[in-house]
């Protein structure tokens, strides 16, 4: 079975810096996709963004970009220029590509943004 | 992305009788949803999987009698917690997948309390 790590329970960032959120895994398969939720107070899961495994490409979005490397099976998440709305609890995520979307988290990394 | 609707936002029940939340599928049609069971500060636990048409499988330790879930149209699936105990009391959230998608969209989440 896939285990998703998550090594830092809590994290804090100034307002404006750059802060790395890691997350590890463990799989025998060569094809998946890995995943970063955002989960806010109101608890609303949001999508931050996607990598599949297969792309040797790290995905960004906007201000949020991940280090994935596929060989170390891992897959930090960065986000630049830390804005007040984005302290949240952040998942890490495995899906297996034939996994019917079934979804392994992490057990998350909660952020803190100090204005 | 799509939007999934979780009905209701909460609710509070005597313990004992049962309750009812319901996942709909707003704009696309869902193949498959998942509930989940979300403890406070903790990761999300997956519950069952659920595809349309279909019984439900439930993960290791669920107990089947007590959620009971049912997935009658590609549109809704319904969590039903059964004679609630104090210790039902939780955050349930579903998400919901269909063809073509290559994630999975979440719902609000269902905070319940029994008392």
């Amino acid at each position: 079975a896939q285990t998703v790590t998550q090594s830092q329970p809590e994290m804090s960032v100034q307002e404006a810096e750059t802060v790395t959120l890691s997350c590890t895994y463990d799989t025998s398969e060569s094809d998946y996709y890995l995943f970063w939720y955002k989960q806010p107070p109101s608890r609303q899961m949001i999508l931050v963004i996607r990598q599949e495994a297969y792309k040797q490409q790290n995905a960004t979005e906007n201000r949020f970009s991940v280090n994935f490397q596929k060989a170390a099976k891992s897959f930090s998440l960065k986000i630049s220029d830390s804005q007040l709305g984005d302290a949240a609890m952040y998942f890490c995520a495995y899906r297996s590509e034939g996994s019917n979307y079934k979804l392994t988290f992490g057990k998350g990394t909660l952020l803190t943004v100090n204005p | 992305g799509a939007v999934v609707s979780q009905h209701p936002s909460w609710v509070i029940c005597k313990s004992g009788t049962s309750v009812k939340i319901e996942c709909r599928s707003l704009d696309f049609q869902a193949t498959t949803m998942f509930w989940y069971r979300q403890f406070p500060k903790q990761s999300l636990m997956l519950m069952a999987t659920s595809n349309e048409g279909s019984k439900a499988t439930y993960e290791q330790g669920v107990e089947k009698d007590k959620f009971l879930i049912n997935h009658a149209s590609l549109t809704l699936s319904t969590l039903t917690v059964t004679s609630a105990h104090p210790e039902d009391s939780s955050f349930y959230i579903c998400s919901a997948t269909g063809a073509g998608n290559t994630e999975a969209f979440f719902g609000q989440g269902t905070r319940l309390t029994v008392v």
